[in-house]
């Protein structure tokens, strides 16, 4: 079946631009996360929403990034007024519960310039 | 402070040899173990996982991993590398009253050579 899809793959912006993320989770997850890897690093927590709410948004680093999911299924990480810094992988997962295993989508990396 | 360590940064072992990739925890309590491995332009694939039991725990693709509670570790090990394993390997927790909120480790990348 089709997993986790990530949209797009690659993003290149400029300093100072907005940009959205967009995330498919797998049919009939509930949790639904997002990670920050850059190079060299492992994923960060960024943010988990159960069903629409976000239950836990403490890896924002910042109030430049939001993330909504407002039905439940498809989610959105925004940043705003991007930095150099921004530039990483951002990873999606989707589980079941918040008790199942993770499946992780294969990221988009994005490019500040 | 809860942290997650992958000591090996990088690791070359010849093709049929064994393998074991290490991972330390620092938290007062036993949290949930897993390994990830993700290959080049990849997701992250769950190996396997520990929650409570046997410490010895099965996962894919031939792989095994040992909780030890006095050590704080929970090591990877495949007894015959194959060179399709090479890739990078990271080890995560999920601290109690953490959600499903992974906590990861830096990675270790496996070269295997021909």
């Amino acid at each position: 079946g089709a997993g986790v899809s990530q949209t797009p793959s690659n993003k290149v912006t400029e300093k100072g631009k907005y940009v959205e993320l967009r995330c498919d989770p797998i049919s009939g997850h509930t949790a639904l996360y997002w990670y920050r890897q850059s190079l060299g690093q492992g994923p960060e927590f960024l943010i988990y929403f159960q069903g629409t709410g976000a239950a836990d948004d403490s890896g924002l680093p910042n109030d430049r990034f939001f993330a909504v999911r407002p039905e439940g299924s498809v989610s959105t990480l925004k940043i705003q007024r991007t930095e150099r810094g921004d530039s990483a992988v951002y990873l999606c997962a989707s589980s079941l519960d918040s008790r199942s295993p993770l499946h992780f989508g294969n990221g988009t990396r994005l490019t500040v310039t | 402070a809860q942290s997650v360590t992958q000591p090996d940064i990088h690791i070359t072992v010849s093709e049929g040899a064994s393998l074991e990739l290490r991972c330390n925890y620092s938290y007062g309590a036993t949290p949930y173990l897993f390994w990830y491995v993700q290959s080049p332009g990849q997701g992250l694939q769950l190996l396997l996982k520990y929650f409570s039991g046997d410490t010895l725990v099965q996962g894919i693709k031939g792989f095994e991993a040992e909780f030890k509670r006095s050590q704080s570790s929970f090591n990877l090990r495949k007894p015959s590398v194959h060179w399709s394993d090479a890739a990078e390997y990271f080890c995560a927790v999920v601290f109690t009253g953490g959600g499903n909120k992974l906590t990861f480790g830096t990675g270790t990348q496996l070269k295997v050579e021909l």
